[in-house]
């Protein structure tokens, strides 16, 4: 069966990076696609970008030149980096699998907040 | 950025009822491919978001037979047939076809 977990800080500070892990069991990460997901307070939900099997990526323009997605294929986990973030990044973060986000984390809240 | 228009924003619902969500596209989801990336997710209080529908009326692994997802062009609906007590929550559309992806903001399924 896949799963996904989400790990990393509750808190960071404005202006500097969030930084967070998804480990993947039960499916390998060189096939398909991996994909990140945000849920702010309310009902928004924002997809924040994927990376492929192959290792390309592809990025919600909104977050413009903030974001990075990067992987580690030896330990089948993929990263998400967001940079100089501030209080409007405050939100739930989760990993999912596939284009269509067929498997999802259970999520990790992150406050920014000094 | 496709946007993605749900209706109702709230649906309130007794157990038994049939209950229809809309979801209008600002653009075709046809892709070049042929295919339509429509889904529908529906997120239980406490729980992640999970596929219910994908490919407009595709029902996901383990989904039940009383969801079910129509619709074509820029114009879909997922109908829940006799609503169950597990079916509360909030219900997402979200196309795939357009790069950046985009969610639609949502339809609150509660109890009258």
């Amino acid at each position: 069966e896949v799963q996904l977990q989400e790990s990393g800080p509750g808190l960071v500070k404005p202006s500097q990076s969030l930084s967070l892990t998804c480990s993947v069991t039960g499916y390998s990460i060189t096939s398909n696609y991996w994909g990140w997901i945000r849920k702010f307070p309310g009902n928004k939900m924002e997809w924040m970008g994927y990376i492929s099997y192959s290792g390309s990526t592809s990025y919600n323009p909104s977050l413009k030149s903030r974001i990075s997605i990067t992987r580690d294929t030896s330990k089948n986990q993929f990263f998400l980096q967001l940079n100089s973030v501030t209080t409007e990044d405050t939100a739930t973060y989760y990993c999912a699998r596939s284009y269509n986000l067929d498997y999802w984390g259970q999520g990790v809240m992150v406050t920014v907040s000094s | 950025d496709v946007v993605l228009t749900q209706t109702p924003v709230a649906q309130p619902v007794t157990l038994g009822d049939q209950a229809s969500i809309s979801c209008r596209s600002s653009q075709s989801l046809v892709h070049s491919n042929g295919n339509t990336y429509l889904e529908w997710y529906l997120q239980k209080p406490g729980q992640s978001p999970q596929l219910l529908i994908y490919k407009v009326s595709n029902r996901f692994s383990g989904v039940p037979d009383r969801f079910i997802g129509s619709g074509s062009g820029s114009d879909f609906t997922l109908k829940i047939s006799r609503v169950e007590p597990e079916d509360l929550g909030v219900y997402y559309c979200f196309q795939a076809t357009h790069d950046p992806y985009t969610f639609g903001a949502g339809t609150k399924l509660e109890l009258k």
